[in-house]
């Protein structure tokens, strides 16, 4: 079974600044995918990035970017430039059961983490 | 862009009453998953549906039963609710060659 840590219940930023949001993972699979999400206070769950594990380079999306050490198993997401609206709850999530052998691709979630943005 | 759609937004019921939930993915999108997020809890899977049928099953109970319509669209259906079914869940849609999930706004289910 796959697992997804995120092991920072909280963290405060100062708006504009830069913050590292945790994630490290566990499979035994090659081929994986690791999706981060946002949900502020309001309760939907906002696409964020995906980073495959055959990914050449690590994706970006915006202030978004995701710093992926394969070997370390982290997928750290990097918000550059935070804003007062980034205050929410991130998750991590991996896909698990590859469509190409039957599977659903569903999303396995980590705990979440806090992010306040300070002004 | 369209997103996913979900209906009701807010639903109260009273304990072992039924409760229907909508989703409407996002066009062109042919797979539909269920998620479940309790209060204070991470998102889990509850069902998925692929061109109509089922595909997976997570921690789904056996008083709830899901299906997705010709259009594409979804209903989870829920059964003799408990206190402990109140919850926000999600539908979530994705279309085939591509991994990201899109979700919808959420149906927050309160049981009384």
């Amino acid at each position: 079974a796959q697992k997804i840590t995120q092991t920072q219940p909280g963290m405060f930023v100062q708006e504009k600044e830069a913050v590292t949001l945790d994630c490290t993972y566990d499979t035994s699979d090659q081929s994986y995918g690791l999706f981060w999400y946002k949900q502020p206070s309001s309760g939907e769950m906002i696409f964020l990035i995906y980073q495959g594990s055959y990914d050449e380079q690590n994706a970006t999306e915006g202030r978004y970017s995701l710093n992926f050490q394969k070997a370390r198993k982290s997928a750290n997401l990097v918000i550059s430039a935070s804003q007062l609206g980034d205050s929410a709850m991130y998750f991590c999530a991996m896909r698990e059961g590859r469509a190409s052998q039957g599977g659903s691709e569903k999303l396995v979630f980590g705990k979440g983490m806090k992010l306040t943005v300070n002004p | 862009a369209a997103g996913v759609i979900q209906s009701p937004r807010h639903l109260i019921k009273e304990k072992r009453e039924t409760a229907t939930l909508k989703c409407y993915p996002i066009p062109r999108h042919d797979t539909v998953y269920w998620y479940q997020q309790g209060p204070g809890q991470d998102p889990q899977f509850l069902i998925s549906f692929y061109e109509k049928m089922q595909s997976d099953k997570g921690s789904i109970p056996d008083r709830f039963s899901a299906q997705q319509f010709s259009d594409y669209h979804s209903e989870l259906n829920m059964s003799s609710l408990e206190l402990g079914d109140s919850a926000l869940y999600f539908c979530a849609s994705r279309q085939s060659g591509r991994y990201e999930q899109f979700f919808g706004p959420g149906t927050r289910l309160t049981v009384l």
